[in-house]
């Protein structure tokens, strides 16, 4: 199949790490991709990872890919309140398709 | 603002009619995508054209039709409405032909609501 599934929400204090985790299916995905989503607006790309990388880090983002389970996380670090939103993780399906997770919903508290 | 624009913003419709939605993507960007999300689906990726041409497909009903201009703005064309087509369409523009580019800019969103 082709699902891809994340967990449906996450509540995090300010100040503290979250970790937004995903589950893919297809083992021949060579691009994973995280998108943010906040309210009333469109997709917003964040960060990606290529296959053959097992992390990847970008100021506050920190991208991890465990290929054998098919589980990508997100680690955002020092969360803010302005990071609350709906994350997305996708991949890429048989070089045409780009699947998107259920998303989830990060909730940040002061 | 990622500089891709849809028309309209919002839009109401009884069933079984037919709506047109609009995007105009980046400048010189080729590609264009269409995505619908609802509540129960999720995010679904529907439809690429590149460069007036159609290049992917996903799960796109047969009631809905795309097409892009040469001036690269897209239409998406929505027939026999049913409830169930209420969602959220977007659309994404991006200088590449492949998916596997990560560059895809996203538009705000055209909300139908069909009663």
């Amino acid at each position: 199949g082709e699902d891809v599934e994340q967990s449906l929400f996450l509540s995090v204090r300010e100040g503290d790490s979250s970790v937004i985790n995903c589950t893919y299916t297809d083992s021949s995905s060579t691009y994973l991709y995280w998108y943010k989503q906040e309210p009333g607006a469109g997709l917003q790309l964040l960060t990606y990872i290529f296959s053959n990388m097992d992390m990847k880090q970008d100021q506050r983002l920190t991208v991890l890919l465990n290929k054998k389970d098919k589980h990508l996380s997100l680690r955002i670090a020092d969360t803010q309140t302005g990071d609350s939103a709906i994350y997305f993780c996708a991949e890429v399906v048989n070089t045409d398709k780009l699947i998107f997770g259920t998303g989830t919903r990060l909730q940040v508290f002061p | 603002d990622s500089g891709v624009t849809q028309t309209p913003k919002h839009l109401i419709t009884a069933t079984g009619q037919r709506v047109t939605l609009r995007c105009s993507p980046r400048s010189g960007d080729l590609s264009v995508y269409w995505y619908q999300q609802s509540l129960d689906q999720g995010l679904q990726f529907l439809i690429q054209y590149y460069n007036g041409e159609e290049r992917a497909k996903g799960n796109i009903l047969e009631r809905f039709s795309a097409q892009q201009f040469p001036d690269l703005h897209s239409e998406l064309n929505l027939s026999s409405l049913e409830l169930g087509d209420s969602a959220l369409y977007f659309c994404a523009s991006s200088p590449s032909s492949s998916l596997r580019s990560y560059e895809q800019y996203f538009g705000p969103g055209t909300r139908l609501t069909v009663t």
